[in-house]
């Protein structure tokens, strides 16, 4: 059975700050992953995807990497602002057909 | 544009009491829909999902369940609540060919005392 796993649960940080969230899975027999963010009380919004296939997908200031064999993956957030405060959860596929397999998520605080 | 509808954004109920959750897509047909929970200190958990018009998979055994009326509508229900039915709840949708992409509701957090 698939395990998603999301290491620290909580991180706060000063504004500017480069940060590392990290993201693990028990089955690499993986399709893609993904990764969203959740403001307080509202619905999740999809970051970055990455197919099995590939070690990284890039938008904005905010970088995901995946090794699949490892069962890994992190999203690097660069010059972290305020405005990145909120909780962001990773995902995992085992198939397109499959269902999405979430982790805890980390919430993050960026102090100004 | 694909929009997505859920209602109410927050509820308050006793326990026993019934539930009825409402969630509606728009610009687009034959979705495939779901229904998650968010409980405190645990993940999103998927509770049911629905490829066509009165076809429910269960993802957990509990106390709710769900139902597609519509091609775009699907509702989550409870003949009676329990504390533990107390959450965050989310429905989202996706296309037929690519069920991992999905795009979520803003939530209904249920208070169940």
């Amino acid at each position: 059975k698939q395990e998603v796993t999301q290491i620290p649960a909580a991180l706060s940080v000063p504004e500017g700050e480069n940060l590392v969230l990290n993201c693990s899975f028990t089955d690499s027999a993986i399709y893609n992953l993904q990764w969203f963010r959740q403001d307080p009380g509202k619905g999740l919004t999809s970051l970055l995807l990455i197919q099995s296939s590939q070690r990284e997908q890039t938008s904005g200031r905010l970088n995901a990497s995946l090794d699949k064999s490892s069962g890994r993956s992190t999203l690097y957030i660069a010059a972290s602002q305020p405005g990145d405060s909120a909780t962001y959860l990773c995902a995992v596929t085992r198939g397109s057909q499959g269902n999405l397999i979430f982790g805890k998520g980390t919430k993050l605080s960026v102090k100004p | 544009s694909q929009t997505i509808h859920q209602w109410p954004a927050t509820l308050v109920q006793p326990v026993g009491s019934p539930l009825s959750l409402e969630c509606t897509v728009e610009g687009t047909s034959n979705p495939n829909l779901y229904w998650y929970r968010q409980a405190a200190g645990r993940g999103l958990q998927l509770l049911f999902y629905s490829v066509g018009i009165g076809q429910i998979s269960s993802e957990v055994p509990q106390n709710l369940s769900a139902s597609r009326p519509q091609d775009r509508q699907f509702i989550l229900s409870s003949k009676k609540l329990l504390l533990s039915d107390s959450g965050f709840y989310l429905c989202a949708w996706s296309g037929r060919i690519a069920k991992n992409i999905q795009y979520f509701g803003a939530g209904t957090r249920l208070s169940v005392l």
